[in-house]
């Protein structure tokens, strides 16, 4: 089954320490996104990648880290440096198209304690 | 006190009847805009999209509207079931080679039976 899939679903650190964020699709699409999620809110975008190999920032980037060295995989780490990192965490991908309808996984609801 | 974005604007409706969601989006330049549903700890599901060359747009019991003029847009839902029940994402792209997706804060769906 084509899909994108994220993992793990739930995740616990603690204050201080990297965590590495994992998103994968095999729909064989060019773009791919990370999203942050509070509750009662809305998404926001934290990077984006139009093609392997190159990414931008998003809105809100700082305190977060991306690679794209596979049109499968975006990665999302989360440093020490972000200071509000508890939060729900969406990966999605799109044809690239100006962001056409793109696909969302699942999610990873990160916890640090 | 009260803390700004934790409540969602909300809608209850009763089995049957017909639900309309509405969203104010930004940006004038904006040429493409997607509904999306999203359940409780889930990604965002694609409901509808729609082009800023039209102003109305149906789906399998969803029609969006689109009013330019005053940058307004909505989402309604004919007989709506409890399995409608969930929180609804307007989103917009401005287009270009942004490959961004600005989403708004969201409409919290309560479908009682």
């Amino acid at each position: 089954d084509g899909g994108i899939t994220q993992s793990p679903k739930y995740l616990f650190r603690k204050e201080g320490q990297n965590v590495t964020l994992s998103c994968e699709q095999n729909l064989n699409h060019d773009a791919m996104y990370w999203y942050r999620q509070d509750p009662g809110q809305g998404l926001r975008l934290i990077y984006y990648s139009q093609i392997v190999n190159d990414f931008q920032k998003g809105d809100i980037a700082e305190g977060y880290s991306v690679s794209r060295e596979k049109k499968e995989s975006f990665p999302l780490t989360v440093t020490s440096a972000q200071k509000n990192p508890t939060a729900f965490y969406l990966c999605a991908s799109g044809t690239g198209q100006g962001a056409r309808s793109p696909f969302f996984g699942q999610g990873t609801r990160l916890t640090v304690v | 006190g009260e803390s700004v974005g934790l409540h969602l604007p909300t809608l209850s409706v009763q089995e049957g009847d017909n639900s309309i969601i509405n969203c104010a989006y930004s940006n004038s330049a904006s040429d493409y805009f997607i509904w999306y549903k999203q359940e409780s700890g889930k990604g965002p599901q694609f409901i509808i999209d729609i082009r800023s060359n039209m102003d109305k747009r149906q789906g399998q019991r969803v029609t969006v509207l689109l009013n330019k003029t005053v940058k307004h847009l909505s989402l309604q839902i004919a007989a709506t079931q409890p399995g409608d029940s969930a929180v609804y994402f307007c989103a917009e792209n401005s287009g270009g080679s942004n490959y961004k997706l600005t989403f708004g804060k969201g409409t919290l769906l309560t479908v009682n039976p």
